[in-house]
């Protein structure tokens, strides 16, 4: 799977959008782009994914770029509940990278802070 | 609830007790995954059952034992364990091999301390 690029932590003022980017530059034609986030102590909770089209879901918005190199989760009004670590992640559908399933592999993420 | 339930949600054991983790999905995936997650690291990938068999196991030392008897259920089992192997212990579901896929969904996690 190709390795992304997020900045460590993000800052945001409850009630204003977020918007968290993410650089995969090595991304390959066949592989999504998957946003998972953490909150505190819980397991990780699925969030969006999309291929090459902008998508949008009742928690947020994935704006992928023209050349696929990057993406922007948004996240349209913050509130405190979201503050939690974001994981942009890029992978094969379905896990046909071996034939079989194959595990998501997380990285460090972003840490967006929710300030009221 | 997600679907993907744990138990217990907390352990404390000895570096010498025998105990086990438990995890169950009600969501009809035909993969399953366990995860841990050591203080202020990222999630390291153990163990992967598709269609009940392992894998993938990523290196993981003997004293952690997997099993996965059928597709909603799938153990983790632990004998002499060491104080580093203290962390959350999380347990995933997904169903694989299909044009959509809509990601993995997780369990609220096994916090274990080894004393």
């Amino acid at each position: 799977d190709a390795k992304t690029t997020q900045p460590p932590s993000m800052d945001c003022a409850e009630g204003r959008a977020a918007n968290l980017p993410c650089n995969h530059s090595t991304i390959s034609g066949n592989e999504y782009v998957y946003w998972y986030r953490q909150i505190h102590s819980q397991g990780p909770q699925y969030i969006i994914h999309g291929l090459k089209n902008n998508e949008t879901n009742e928690m947020a918005s994935l704006i992928i770029t023209e050349d696929r190199k990057s993406s922007t989760l948004i996240l349209p009004h913050a509130t405190l509940r979201d503050t939690a670590v974001y994981y942009c992640i890029v992978r094969v559908v379905g896990g046909y990278s071996g034939g079989g399933a194959d595990g998501l592999t997380f990285g460090k993420g972003t840490h967006l802070i929710i300030q009221p | 609830e997600t679907g993907v339930t744990q138990t217990p949600r907390h352990l404390v054991m000895g570096m010498t007790n025998k105990k086990s983790l438990k995890c169950e999905q009600h969501l009809g995936h035909n993969a399953m995954y366990w995860y841990k997650q050591s203080a202020k690291k990222p999630l390291e990938l153990m163990f992967v059952y598709s269609l009940e068999e392992r894998v993938e196991n990523n290196s993981v030392p003997s004293r952690f034992s997997p099993e996965c008897p059928n597709s909603s259920h799938l153990f983790l089992h632990l004998h002499t364990l060491q104080p580093e192997d203290s962390a959350l212990y999380l347990c995933a579901s997904s169903q694989e091999r299909t044009v959509t896929n809509y990601g993995y969904t997780f369990g609220s996690g096994t916090r274990l301390t080894v004393v």
